[in-house]
């Protein structure tokens, strides 16, 4: 078990830019996690995938954001036309998927700096 | 409104003295509830979780939790706190969706 990974670790864009950045979850997750960490606060729910299916995507900041796994496994999160103010830490974590609540286990984060 | 309230944005302790981090929440159904740990550069560490069952829940690193339903809270708890505890805290609350207070920065003096 090699924990959840995330790629980049740091981001640094302009304002403008698309970013895209990489999760792969704990092997044989079935469920897959996004959230948005700002300085001085807790996380906040972005997007959760069951599989490949994304189950909610209402959290998403704004159109700009997007997010995939278009095969079950690792994960996609996308903002296009950066702004300043999306500069922040992105969570991924991952849970089993089972029955009811499960855990679920983070990876070490993107931070993305917008200039 | 489903939120976390950690009332304790920072605290210092001496290394050795015991710890207790405050939690309170409002969740409308059957508060599935977690206490994470983050250090600088790491991702969350899951310390302990309560879903149901015995209300003091044993974690790792010697950390407990007490779930209090008439008070709405879920204090974080430790005996003697170590030098290597110092980090953020965080309490959340949910099932798929987390819901996380903004965190409890602890300091430890030796």
């Amino acid at each position: 078990d090699t924990g959840v990974s995330q790629n980049p670790r740091h981001k640094i864009t302009k304002r403008g830019q698309n970013v895209t950045f990489r999760c792969d979850p704990i092997s044989e997750h079935n469920r897959l996690y996004w959230y948005r960490q700002t300085l001085g606060q807790g996380p906040e729910f972005l997007t959760y995938f069951q599989n490949e299916a994304q189950l909610e995507k209402s959290r998403l900041l704004s159109d700009r954001f997007s997010a995939e796994r278009p095969k079950g496994s690792f994960s996609t999160l996308e903002i296009q036309r950066t702004e300043q103010g999306d500069s922040a830490m992105y969570l991924c974590a991952s849970s089993q998927g089972l029955a009811g609540v499960d855990t679920q286990y983070f990876g070490p984060g993107t931070r993305l700096t917008v200039l | 409104a489903q939120s976390v309230t950690q009332p304790d944005i920072h605290i210092t302790v001496s290394e050795g003295a015991s710890l207790e981090l405050r939690c309170n929440y409002s969740y409308g159904a059957t508060p599935y509830l977690f206490w994470y740990v983050q250090s600088p550069g790491q991702g969350l560490q899951l310390l302990l979780k309560y879903f149901s069952g015995d209300t003091l829940v044993q974690g790792i690193k010697g950390f407990e939790a007490e779930f209090k339903r008439s008070q709405s809270s879920f204090n974080l708890r430790k005996p003697s706190v170590h030098w290597s505890d110092a980090a953020e805290y965080f309490c959340a609350v949910g099932g798929d969706k987390l819901i996380f207070g903004t965190g409890t920065r602890l300091q430890v003096f030796p």
